[in-house]
């Protein structure tokens, strides 16, 4: 069974800031977060992984509080090209442990 | 980033045929590599789990015998749908992590673009 909770569906327009929460309430202590976009036909693609507090790449923010039981993707300025679904994940890094997916989140993007 | 393969993207077949897709990864040894399976509209739900060298670990509800997996380097492991149906048809994608050599320093999960099966 999937670990996560996100909610279904969002819409945005472009040039807004979209938040994703995720709750994981039975996160491990060796998990990690790990968020996935998904466009139709294609593989998932890695966007953001964290442990604990705030990381921030080049597309997106990833927010953990202190207790690690929820996390939100935080995409800046989001444009049409950001439609798709994502992923919220928690698991071990160990190599021969596979991620779980739940249902994502699809978000649309509308001009 | 590492990335992973498949072939082929795409393939259209009889019911009754077997198919095989490929996985590889093209810049990194993959001690582990994993199928998964998506309907349309649905989810990836995890299919089995492939180590170089031994028998994949299937997850409960998928038949061995129906989809044979080999893995036969640390860059290559193939998916066989056997005797396929139409009810087999969806998106096959694999994904692959790295050991120590591979990846990014969280032994990052890498996916394929998928593999869109059609079975008539």
């Amino acid at each position: 069974l999937a670990k996560t909770t996100q909610p279904i569906s969002m819409d945005s327009y472009e040039g807004q800031e979209v938040n994703i929460t995720c709750s994981h309430n039975n996160i491990a202590t060796n998990d990690y977060i790990t968020w996935y976009q998904q466009f139709p036909s294609q593989g998932p693609r890695f966007i953001i992984q964290g442990y604990k507090t705030k990381v921030t790449n080049e597309v997106a923010s990833l927010f953990i509080p202190a207790d690690r039981k929820s996390s939100t993707l935080s995409l800046p300025r989001v444009s049409l090209s950001d439609t798709a679904v994502y992923y919220c994940l928690v698991g071990d890094n160990q190599a021969g442990t596979a991620l779980i997916f739940g249902k994502g989140t699809t978000l649309s993007v509308s001009s | 980033g590492a990335v992973v393969s498949q072939h082929p993207s795409r393939v259209i077949c009889k019911s009754g045929t077997s198919v095989k897709i490929e996985c590889r990864s093209l810049d990194f040894q993959a001690t582990t590599m994993f199928w998964y399976r998506q309907f349309p509209k649905q989810s990836l739900m995890l299919m089995a789990t492939s180590n170089e060298g031994s028998k994949a670990t299937y997850e409960q509800g998928v038949e061995k015998d129906k989809f044979l997996i080999n893995h036969a380097s640390l860059t290559l492991s193939t998916l066989t749908v056997t005797s396929a149906h139409p009810e087999d048809s969806s998106f096959y994608i694999c994904s692959a992590r790295g050991g120590l050599a591979g990846g990014n320093s969280y032994n990052e999960q890498f996916f394929g673009p998928g593999t869109r099966l059609t079975v008539l």
